[in-house]
């Protein structure tokens, strides 16, 4: 069953830090990844995509890899900033033409 | 200029009545998406259609009926509403064999059935 995991569900960090989040899938057969940004109440703001020959791509402060081997994905985000507290989502493409969701990791930039 | 629109953003209705939810995009893509997000805030794919054709139907109950009148509308018709469909319905598109097929989603219709 193809699946999309992300650890940790929450994560508060100070403000000015940088971090990591996570995501895994099962299947290492893909097509692409996307990671997304969902504000409370809004909806999903694509980030980036990394296609699967591709290991990482960047945008500003966020860098996005992609290691599909070990069946993993990371999104490094630098200097964080208050702004940037909101709910991250990992998709992934397994090449059916359609995007499965991971749970999501809800970040809090701490000022 | 918003790329994918959705009609309306709110809907609040009884049980058992019929509603529709309308969802636009002006991107010039081929393939559009409705996915489902839970009261846990999990996503999901219902539908997909490629060029007015149905790519995908996830074992969606059949009181939910996708309409694609043209390439640019997928519409989500929903009879007889219960209180499970209570959730956010998201509509995306992309261009499928673009090599990117980056997917663009709407701002969301939260259903509320009571």
């Amino acid at each position: 069953k193809q699946e999309v995991t992300q650890i940790p569900a929450a994560l508060s960090v100070p403000e000015g830090e940088n971090l990591v989040l996570n995501c895994s899938f099962t299947d290492s057969a893909i097509y692409n990844l996307q990671w997304f940004r969902q504000d409370p109440g809004k909806g999903l703001t694509s980030l980036l995509l990394i296609q699967s020959s591709q290991r990482e791509q960047t945008s500003g402060r966020l860098n996005a890899s992609l290691d599909k081997s070990s069946g993993r994905s990371t999104l490094y985000i630098a200097a964080s900033q208050p702004g940037d507290s909101a709910t991250y989502l990992c998709a992934v493409n397994f090449g059916n033409e359609k995007l499965t969701f991971g749970t999501g990791t809800r970040l809090t930039i701490i000022p | 200029d918003t790329a994918v629109s959705q009609t309306p953003k709110y809907l609040v209705t009884q049980m058992g009545n019929d509603k529709s939810i309308k969802c636009e995009q002006n991107l010039g893509h081929d393939t559009m998406y409705w996915y489902k997000q839970d009261s846990k805030k999990f996503l999901k794919i219902m539908f997909s259609y490629n060029n007015k054709e149905l790519i995908i139907n996830e074992t969606v109950p059949n009181r939910f009926s996708p309409k694609s009148p043209d390439k640019a509308h997928l519409n989500l018709h929903i009879n007889s509403l219960e209180l499970g469909d209570s959730a956010v319905y998201f509509c995306a598109s992309s261009q499928v064999g673009q090599g990117a097929e980056e997917q663009y989603f709407g701002p969301g219709t939260r259903l509320t059935v009571t």
